[in-house]
Parts: structure tokens; C-alpha cells; sequence
């Protein structure tokens, strides 16, 4: 079945590193998505990955995939007060298009 | 290039009366999704259409809701005798291609929030 999963909390001091964890269940997944969502606010687009890629960085973002485990990681570096957010992790349905499903959302606190 | 529009932005209903969202893609985008957020929880899928056809609507509510992606102008969800479990914020979702390219990622709207009296 199709189910991404993320853990619903996470709270850093500012300056840390942050790393928010997802595991989905299609291997046949092409993309797989991280998004920001602000309050009251839609998706940004942060960053994605395709499936035969094992890492991906971008300026403080870093993503990691396990595909054996299908597990997905993004690392926020150097993390600031606007970074907190609701951060998504999104796979894409194999049935041939792009529909997308996502996780719960976790929720980032950063704290001086 | 402007981004995906939504509106209304906020929008309020009684129980029973029809709500109708509109959502303008990505210009050159002729892929739309519609996704659904009740409060404290993920984007539930909702439908996809292209340009005048539903390919998938496997995630809307059999009886009330409706979409279409007309040849000329927005994408329309319309929910009729709204309850008030219908509350929630409606996103859609602009891309210009759908099969497994990079050139799939979705962009999404600032959304409409329902509220039902």
C-alpha cells in the first residue's frame, strides 16, 4: 500500500543542524519531495531526489536516500528561526503519474 | 512567472450551500491536482485532470464533489450541501508533465480554507 511516515516533532537551538526522517513503502517510487509549509501558507518546494540518487545537497539542505530501507532524511544545516515551519515529505504514486502522497508532516521548532 | 493562483483565499460557507474553488496553473502547466489538508495533518489526494478530462478521481468523495479543467479558464472544485466536515484547506497543484520526469515536480498554490457553519 502507499504510506509515508514522519515523526510529528522535532525542536532545535538555533545554529544547529536539523534532521527530519521519513520512511515510505512504493520501492517503485520515481521523485521523492520534501516541502515547507508555513502557517496559514501553501507548499514551497524545497528539494527532491530521484530514486537512484543516494544523496543530494543544496546550499544548507541536504538529502539522503537509503532506497533498501526506504528511508529519506533532510538535513537542515546552520538552522535559523525562519526555517520553523511544517516540513513534508512526499513519494510519488507508481501507477505512471505524478500523483503525490505525503506524510503527516513534522513539525520544526527552532528555539535561541 | 506567475505561480499557481488560488481563490478565494479564505472562504465561508453554511451547511448545505455549494462552495466553488478555483485554481489557475502555472502557465504552460496543463497538469492539475487537487489535495485535500484537514487541520494538523498531511495532503490527502483528491483528483488530477488535464486539460478537459479527470484521469484520476480515486480520492474524491463519491457524492457532492466535482472537478473539471475546462479548455478556457481555471480549474474548478465544487462541493455541493456542504457539511461541516468539508472544513479544511484545499490545495492545488500545477506541473507540466506527469510520467515519471523530473519535469513532473508539482508546484503548489497558497490554498483556500474552507470553514462550515
Amino acid at each position: 500500500g502507499e504510506d509515508v511516515e514522519q515523526s510529528l516533532f522535532l525542536s532545535v537551538r538555533e545554529g544547529d543542524s536539523s534532521v527530519i526522517n521519513c520512511t515510505y513503502t512504493d520501492s517503485s517510487s520515481t521523485y521523492l519531495y520534501w516541502y515547507k509549509q508555513e502557517p496559514g501558507a501553501g507548499l514551497q518546494l524545497l528539494t527532491y531526489i530521484f530514486s537512484n540518487m543516494d544523496m543530494k545537497q543544496d546550499q544548507r539542505l541536504t538529502v539522503l536516500l537509503n532506497k533498501k530501507d526506504k528511508h529519506l532524511s533532510l538535513r537542515i544545516a546552520d538552522t535559523q528561526t525562519g526555517d520553523s515551519a511544517i516540513y513534508f515529505c512526499a513519494e510519488t504514486f507508481s501507477g505512471g503519474y505524478n500523483k503525490l502522497i505525503f506524510g503527516a508532516g513534522t513539525r520544526l521548532a527552532v528555539h535561541p | 512567472n506567475a505561480g499557481v493562483m488560488q481563490n478565494p483565499r479564505h472562504l465561508v460557507r453554511r451547511r448545505g450551500q455549494e462552495a466553488r474553488l478555483r485554481c489557475s496553473p502555472m502557465k504552460g502547466h496543463s497538469h492539475v491536482y487537487w489535495y485535500r489538508q484537514l487541520p494538523e495533518e498531511g495532503l490527502k489526494f483528491m483528483v488530477y485532470l488535464q486539460k478537459e478530462n479527470i484521469i484520476d478521481e480515486s480520492g474524491m468523495p463519491k457524492e457532492r464533489f466535482s472537478a473539471e479543467f475546462p479548455k478556457e479558464g481555471p480549474s474548478i472544485l465544487r462541493i455541493q450541501q456542504v457539511v461541516r466536515g468539508d472544513s479544511a484547506a484545499y490545495f492545488c497543484a500545477s506541473s507540466p508533465t506527469s510520467g515519471g520526469r523530473s519535469t513532473d515536480t508539482q508546484y503548489f498554490g497558497p490554498g483556500t480554507r474552507l470553514t462550515v457553519l
